[in-house]
């Protein structure tokens, strides 16, 4: 069975502020992961694969298979980037993509 | 390019109607999904097509049904709708394993 856990529901920071946003998982195989993020009431985007290792709005994220973990990280939040962000894994060979419950981001200014 | 593209974006249901969700990508994706959000919730998997002429359930199957019409669309039915079933519907396809979901809008569902 996979699962997704982003221990926080809410999470505010004031502009400027350094941002991280937890995530933890738990797949016996090599997962696939991302994080998606919805600003309000829109469609949910795509914002870091981590096979892709690539830097999206300033937001970085690292697999760590030790601890299981892929925490969302921006040095310097913006108002901007208030919104509901979700962690989500796929398994190899899966077409399932599974989602924590979310975090959402309020950017104090 | 329009992407995911779902039908309607709001509607209100009494219990015990019924109604379809559309959903329709022109990406030529392989694989198609419905998708539930709810508050405290997250997304949870409704049902999915891995491929055109297939389908299988996922976490939360009961009081649906799909049908993948060819391989743009996948229709999400509510043969008798309940209060439960209040949710925003989300349709979303994938190209391939190493590649992220495309997501559509969304459909606001309120049963009453």
């Amino acid at each position: 069975a996979q699962r997704v856990t982003q221990p926080e529901k809410l999470l505010s920071v004031f502009k400027g502020a350094p941002v991280e946003l937890k995530c933890n998982y738990s797949y016996s195989g090599s997962p696939e992961l991302f994080w998606y993020v919805q600003y309000s009431r829109q469609r949910l985007q795509l914002l870091l694969r981590h096979i892709s290792r690539e830097s999206i709005k300033g937001f970085t994220a690292d697999l760590n298979k030790g601890e299981t973990s892929f925490h969302l990280k921006k040095p310097f939040a913006q108002e901007e980037d208030s919104a509901m962000y979700y962690c989500a894994l796929s398994g190899a060979g899966s077409y399932q993509l599974t989602f924590g419950k979310g975090t959402k981001l309020s950017v104090i200014p | 390019n329009a992407g995911v593209t779902q039908t309607p974006k709001f509607q209100v249901l009494k219990t015990g109607q019924s109604m379809t969700l559309q959903c329709a990508q022109d990406m030529n994706h392989n694989s198609m999904y419905w998708y539930r959000q709810d508050p405290g919730m997250g997304l949870r998997l409704i049902y999915y097509s891995a491929s055109e002429g297939t389908t299988d359930k996922g976490e939360v199957p009961n009081g649906y049904n799909v049908s993948r019409l060819n391989k743009r669309e996948f229709s999400l039915r509510l043969e008798s709708a309940a209060p439960s079933q209040t949710s925003v519907y989300f349709c979303a396809s994938r190209a391939g394993e190493v590649r992220g979901y495309t997501f559509g809008s969304g459909t606001r569902l309120t049963v009453v």
